[in-house]
């Protein structure tokens, strides 16, 4: 597909047990985004990668939360020793450049019960 | 502060009504502003770009003032299908990061 994609869908997991969600962004995208929405919540920015550069952190909310880009091209999330908190939907965007059109993916919806 | 505020809403219209949200931003560095569009538990969207000097598209108007440090969306002739959630968004020229407000949701009703 042309767009940007996100797997999985939908995932529900245990308080405590890691998880790992994938964004594959357009292809030749420099810019990739992380976000998360909770329910009726604004955009919460987690991570940002351009390029080669080392990559925008400082909106991960705490060091259970890693994100690495390989190849310059796809991302994992990777949420250690969830918490029922961390129950949200979970937003990629790549860019092409820093004009602001960011293309989004459908999202993981996670959920931690 | 927040880097981005929006008023939360909701703003609810009777259709062919017009409305205006306004967004301010608190970095004077921020150098590209932009309104997207998020439907009801869908992705959000681009909607418009925002420029100096003010742009329009169809019933949606963007403005930009820089010394108040707000960017506006003007939506004329309501339409049902307008009912959203509205995201302004804001690139600090720092940081080439891009900063979502956390959205004014409209409600159009017949």
């Amino acid at each position: 597909g042309a767009g940007v994609s996100q797997s999985p869908s939908n995932k529900v997991t245990e308080k405590g047990k890691d998880v790992e969600l994938r964004c594959d962004p357009i292809s030749g995208h420099t810019a990739l985004y992380w976000y998360r929405q909770s329910l009726g919540q604004g955009l919460e920015f987690l991570i940002y990668f351009q390029g080669n550069s080392a990559p925008d952190k400082s909106g991960l909310p705490s060091d259970r939360f890693s994100a690495e880009r390989t190849g310059g091209s796809v991302s994992t999330l990777t949420i250690q020793r969830t918490q029922q908190e961390d129950s949200a939907v979970y937003l990629c965007a790549s860019s092409a450049n820093r004009d602001g059109l960011q293309y989004f993916g459908p999202g993981t919806r996670l959920t931690v019960t | 502060r927040k880097e981005v505020e929006q008023d939360p809403g909701p703003f609810n219209v009777p259709e062919g009504a017009t409305v205006a949200f306004n967004c301010t931003y608190s970095n004077s560095a921020s150098q590209s502003f932009f309104w997207y569009r998020q439907d009801c538990r869908k992705e959000p969207k681009l909607l418009m770009s925002v420029y100096s000097s003010g742009n329009e598209d169809g019933r949606f108007t963007a403005q930009l003032n820089r010394a108040s440090q707000y960017i506006s969306l003007l939506i004329r002739d309501s339409k049902l299908s307008d009912s959203a959630t509205y995201l302004c968004v804001v690139i600090s020229y720092n940081t080439d990061k891009l900063i979502f407000g956390t959205g004014t949701r409209l409600q159009v009703f017949p």
